[in-house]
């Protein structure tokens, strides 16, 4: 059964800290999707490859946060210096050509104290 | 803003009875349409898909798509405890030259014995 990883599910690491996520897309998937997840702002998206390109990333905050792709299978995405309010749960996705429909990864629950 | 619409909830229903959850959108060129579940502390999972008015039907649920009124739902017959989760609605937007996907807010169903 295809599936997205997600590397790590879980994070915990101090204000200032580097923190790295790291995703497979579904293979022969083009598109990659990373998204926030928090209560308060639900499903956000972050940043948008197809192809390994980024087609947008308006999404993040972008002193703070980058996204990657150094090849087909593996999305990376960066945050330096993590920040409390940086506290939320990332999922990676991925599509075929056109991007959908997507299907999600089980995440990475980062909490930045 | 291009935004989609859902009840919060919590939507309660007992079980064996029909829940019916709601979305509607304002994007009026937006032509595919999904439905994603979630259960608490896990990942979206998709669960159906819809791209034409009309009804749709897998199984115990059946997706309803009306563009005229920028309306879509999801029925869910012979609810079950198991049905009780996160239903977020997902709409395409053409933004950019590009294909992204908005969701919802999400409803949380509660299925009661």
């Amino acid at each position: 059964d295809a599936r997205v990883t997600q590397t790590p599910r879980h994070k915990v690491t101090e204000m200032g800290q580097e923190v790295t996520m790291r995703c497979q897309p579904i293979l022969g998937h083009n598109t990659v999707f990373w998204y926030r997840q928090t209560m308060m702002q639900g499903l956000e998206l972050l940043a948008y490859f197809r192809n390994r390109a980024p087609l947008d990333d308006s999404g993040m905050p972008k002193d703070r946060f980058s996204a990657e792709m150094p090849d087909a299978t593996l999305a990376t995405l960066k945050i330096q210096p993590s920040e409390p309010r940086d506290s939320a749960v990332y999922f990676c996705a991925s599509g075929p050509e056109g991007g959908q429909p997507q299907h999600f990864g089980d995440g990475t629950r980062l909490s930045i104290l | 803003q291009k935004e989609v619409e859902q009840n919060s909830g919590p939507l309660s229903v007992p079980e064996g009875a029909i829940a019916s959850l709601n979305c509607t959108y304002s994007d009026r060129v937006s032509q595919s349409f999904f439905w994603y579940r979630q259960y608490s502390g896990k990942s979206p999972e998709l669960i159906m898909s819809i791209y034409s008015n009309g009804d749709k039907e897998d199984g115990r649920f059946t997706a309803q798509l009306n563009k005229a009124s920028q309306y879509v739902s999801l029925l869910i017959r012979d609810s079950q405890p198991s049905d009780s989760a996160t239903y977020l609605c997902a709409v395409n937007s053409i933004s950019g030259g590009y294909n992204k996907l908005i969701f919802g807010a999400g409803t949380r169903l509660a299925v009661h014995p």
